[in-house]
């Protein structure tokens, strides 16, 4: 089944910089790449996703970038603010398949 | 209009007691899914109902069983619990498949003592 990886489990970064989270997967057939945001204490939500016809997306502040050849993608975060600061979990999954596949989570905390 | 309501939002257990985790949507959606979410785990797929009537394992089956009454319903059973079921267990659900956006209840904090 798929396997995916994501670094780093923790991140800070200064107010205005920017946050940047890794994950790799193992399935090469894996076609579907979307990232939940979860506050703490709240239910995950989608923030952007990425499909594997398509390189880079990206959505106001926030950017996903995805490399099939090495079988990763990353989110891009740029501008941080206070209310980014949640726990961050990467996905795949392949198309007609039912079970989407979630990294680990990396927990970001924005430092005012 | 509710989207995805998930109850109880808190349930503490003793060793071998069983209970019954209540998941209903009213967005319509044909694919229903039971997570577990463990710290530094992220999200485990339980088990998953791609639609009424039907229902498949995923990562994490043994000590749980689930049931698909409708569309709008899918709920997940502790036979028997245990320790190790001590959890955040989350509902899901989406128009079809896992290349579509999940929507997420709020969550049941289950404690297994």
């Amino acid at each position: 089944g798929e396997n995916v990886e994501q670094h780093p489990s923790t991140l800070s970064v200064q107010e205005g910089d920017s946050a940047v989270i890794k994950c790799t997967y193992s399935d090469s057939a894996s076609n579907y790449f979307p990232w939940y945001k979860q506050e703490l204490g709240k239910r995950p939500q989608l923030i952007i996703d990425i499909r594997s016809n398509v390189g880079e997306k990206k959505d106001q502040r926030i950017a996903v970038t995805l490399n099939k050849t090495a079988k990763h993608f990353s989110l891009h975060i740029t501008e941080t603010q206070p209310e980014d600061s949640a726990v961050y979990f990467c996905a795949a999954s392949t198309f007609g398949n039912e079970k989407l596949t979630f990294g680990t989570g990396t927990r970001l905390t924005i430092i005012p | 209009n509710a989207g995805v309501t998930q109850t109880p939002k808190f349930q503490v257990l003793k060793t071998g007691q069983s209970m019954t985790l209540q998941c209903a949507q009213d967005m319509n959606h044909n694919s229903m899914y039971w997570y577990r979410q463990d710290p530094g785990m992220g999200l485990r797929l339980i088990y998953y109902s791609a639609s009424e009537g039907t229902t498949d394992k995923g990562e994490v089956p043994n000590g749980y069983n689930v049931s698909r009454l409708n569309k709008r319903e899918f709920s997940l059973r502790l036979e028997s619990a245990a320790p190790s079921q001590t959890s955040v267990y989350f509902c899901a659900t989406n128009r079809q498949g896992a290349n579509e956006k999940l929507f997420f209840g709020s969550g049941t904090q289950l404690s297994v003592l």
